[in-house]
């Protein structure tokens, strides 16, 4: 049973445009929400969290949203450039319930094209 | 301190031998994670230390499996008897002691495979 789905294995921007990676969620008491960026052979890099009580985050180029009622998040990437090709992962985890460990989604792979 | 740090990068070990990860988390920090990844998937979390506390552990932490972090400081993680299905890469993460702002920083992780 996967509790964290991201449905896209892949997906191509051009250079500039917004990059839009899906993610959709089945527990319930999961309250705190994180991408993470991974290059091959490395671990995986933070990048943007957002908790239960917000339904928006921003950091620069990154922006997250929540649509809790939906069990959905979704992360922008506004403008795309090439270095954020790589695989993204939307995780989630339980804090709320005293649980700090996180389920991870299978990755998108994103590919910006120059 | 430069983070998260993970020893050794690569590990090839024959099938049935011993093998022992060292993890180094950023200082500050308490909260210790394992994680196993295997090809195509996102990482599942193994087991989760508070200061020297193991306070998660999940069903995919089979008896081979042993972890410890004495004085609350690097942790271990210990395959016994590996398999070929151990294979994968193995990593670590820590993150603060705070109620907010818990997002665990990983190393970049010990790739092992059992021959």
């Amino acid at each position: 049973d996967q509790q964290v789905k991201q449905n896209s294995p892949s997906l191509s921007v051009q250079e500039g445009r917004i990059s839009i990676l899906n993610c959709d969620y089945t527990n319930s008491m999961f309250d705190y929400f994180l991408w993470y960026k991974k290059y091959p052979a490395e671990g995986p890099t933070f990048l943007i969290s957002i908790s239960s009580i917000k339904d928006k985050n921003e950091d620069g180029r990154f922006t997250v949203f929540l649509n809790k009622s939906a069990k959905h998040l979704s992360l922008h990437i506004v403008p795309s450039q090439p270095g954020d090709s790589a695989v993204y992962f939307c995780a989630a985890s339980a804090l709320g319930a005293g649980s700090y460990q996180l389920t991870f989604g299978k990755g998108t792979k994103l590919s910006v094209i120059p | 301190d430069t983070g998260v740090s993970q020893d050794p990068r690569h590990k090839i070990t024959k099938r049935g031998q011993n093998v022992t990860f060292r993890c180094d988390p950023i200082s500050e920090h308490n909260r210790l994670y394992w994680y196993r990844q295997t090809l195509g998937q996102g990482p599942e979390f193994l087991t989760y230390f508070q200061n020297e506390a193991q306070l998660e552990k999940s069903r995919l932490l089979s008896d081979r499996f042993s972890a410890e972090r004495p004085k609350g400081s690097f942790s271990t993680l210990e395959i016994q008897r590996t398999e070929q299905g151990d294979s994968a890469m193995y990593l670590c993460a820590s993150s603060g002691s705070g109620t907010v702002n818990t997002e665990a920083f990983f190393g970049q992780g010990t790739r092992l495979t059992v021959v």
